[in-house]
This record gives C-alpha cells, sequence and structure tokens, in this order.
C-alpha cells in the first residue's frame, strides 16, 4: 500500500529565509506526486505536481519540489519565504501508471509559521 | 471558470441522525472525490465517482456513502451519525478518469460536527 510520511509537524522560518519541507513516500511503482497547501478554514490548494520527465518540478507562488527516486523523497521548497506562506502543507502520493483512479493518499502535514 | 462549490459549509447534526452533503465540481470535470479530514486521523480518502459510478473506496463503515448524478454532482450521505464523524468534509474535482491521480480541485469543504 502506498503512503506518504511527513516528518516535521511544525516548522518555524523568519520571513526572508530559505525553506524545505520533507516528503518521503512508500510506493511500488513510479508514483504520482503532489504538494498541497491548506489556509485556516480553507480547502486544499495544488502547488505542484510530478508526474514524469523532469526531476525538478515548479509550482506557484515560487514553490519547487525534486523528486528523487533513490531516496524515495519529493521536498518541497522556498527560497525565501513571505509572511503569507504560513499555512499547512500536505505530501500526497496518486496511485501512478498503475491506475487506482484519482484516489490520494496524503501525508499528516507540516504547518509552517512564518516569523516576522 | 466557478471553482469547486460544497454545501452547506457548516453543518450541526445530533448521533444518530443522518446527514447529505454536495459537491458541485467544475464544469466540465467529470470526476469527484471525497475526504475526510480529522485532526487525529488526518486526510483520509472516502470515495471516488466518475461517469455516475463509484471507481474507488476507502476504508470507511457502510454508514457513509455517495453518489453522482449525471450532471457530475454529487452527493456524500452519512447515516447514524457517530461523534466521530465530526470532520471537514471535502470534495475534490478532475478532468477525467486520471491515471493515479490527475490535478484535482479541491472545495472549501463542509465543516460537519456532530453532538
Amino acid at each position: 500500500a502506498q503512503s506518504v510520511t511527513q516528518p516535521d509537524i511544525h516548522i518555524t522560518v523568519s520571513e526572508g529565509a530559505s525553506l524545505e519541507l520533507r516528503c518521503n513516500y512508500s510506493y511500488g511503482a513510479t508514483p504520482y506526486l503532489f504538494w498541497y497547501v491548506q489556509s485556516p478554514g480553507q480547502g486544499l490548494q495544488l502547488l505542484l505536481k510530478y508526474f514524469s520527465g523532469d526531476t525538478l518540478v515548479q509550482g506557484i507562488k515560487g514553490f519547487e519540489a525534486e523528486f528523487k527516486r533513490s531516496q524515495s523523497s519529493f521536498n518541497l521548497r522556498k527560497p525565501s519565504v513571505h509572511w503569507s506562506d504560513a499555512a499547512e502543507y500536505f505530501c500526497a502520493v496518486g496511485a501512478g501508471v498503475t491506475g487506482g483512479g484519482n484516489k490520494l493518499t496524503f501525508g499528516t502535514g507540516t504547518q509552517l509559521k512564518v516569523e516576522l | 471558470k466557478a471553482g469547486v462549490t460544497q454545501t452547506p459549509r457548516y453543518l450541526i447534526k445530533t448521533r444518530g441522525q443522518q446527514v447529505t452533503l454536495s459537491c458541485s465540481p467544475i464544469s466540465g470535470h467529470r470526476s469527484v472525490s471525497w475526504y475526510q479530514q480529522t485532526p487525529g486521523q488526518g486526510l483520509q480518502f472516502l470515495f471516488e465517482y466518475f461517469s455516475e459510478t463509484q471507481r474507488n473506496k476507502g476504508n470507511f463503515p457502510g454508514r457513509f456513502s455517495g453518489r453522482q448524478f449525471s450532471n457530475s454532482r454529487s452527493e456524500m450521505n452519512v447515516s447514524t451519525l457517530e461523534l466521530g464523524d465530526s470532520a471537514l468534509y471535502l470534495c475534490a474535482s478532475s478532468v477525467g478518469a486520471g491515471q493515479g491521480g490527475g490535478e484535482q480541485y479541491f472545495g472549501p469543504g463542509t465543516r460537519l460536527t456532530v453532538t
């Protein structure tokens, strides 16, 4: 069964500092990987996705993520964090090319706090 | 294009009652998935519908059911509510059948409180 681990429950960074949120996945085949962001009281917004090809993917709001098959990781990065980035971030894995529909398995999330 | 809409946004029910939540996907999207979000269990997949057929189901009891209509709108129903059903219920829509998770767009959720 597929699974996702986000080892950091909370992360605090200063505004303007760089950010890296960790994500490790477990899946038997090539996965489809996603990062979503959730602000309080809101639904999830897709930041970026990896399906295949270039292992460094760019997303919205200046975020990027790198797929590393050897480490089963898909870490999210941002060079300079803005106060408005404070939110909860979720990594998710889809069923990949083997099918399984649109079911996503989510990690437990990382709560990001930005200090001004 | 309008985003995914969910109604109602907030709901308070009593144990033992039943509830129906509604989701209208983005125009042109034919796949609708439902997720339950709780502080203890996180985000968990409930089920997915495509072209009025349930394609995938998560590990939830039979009290949780859903359906999809010909216009792709979807409803989920929870019967015999329990306190543990209190959660944010999120709906997500996607263009098609997808392969392993096509881009999904989430609605704002319905906050269900069971007392």
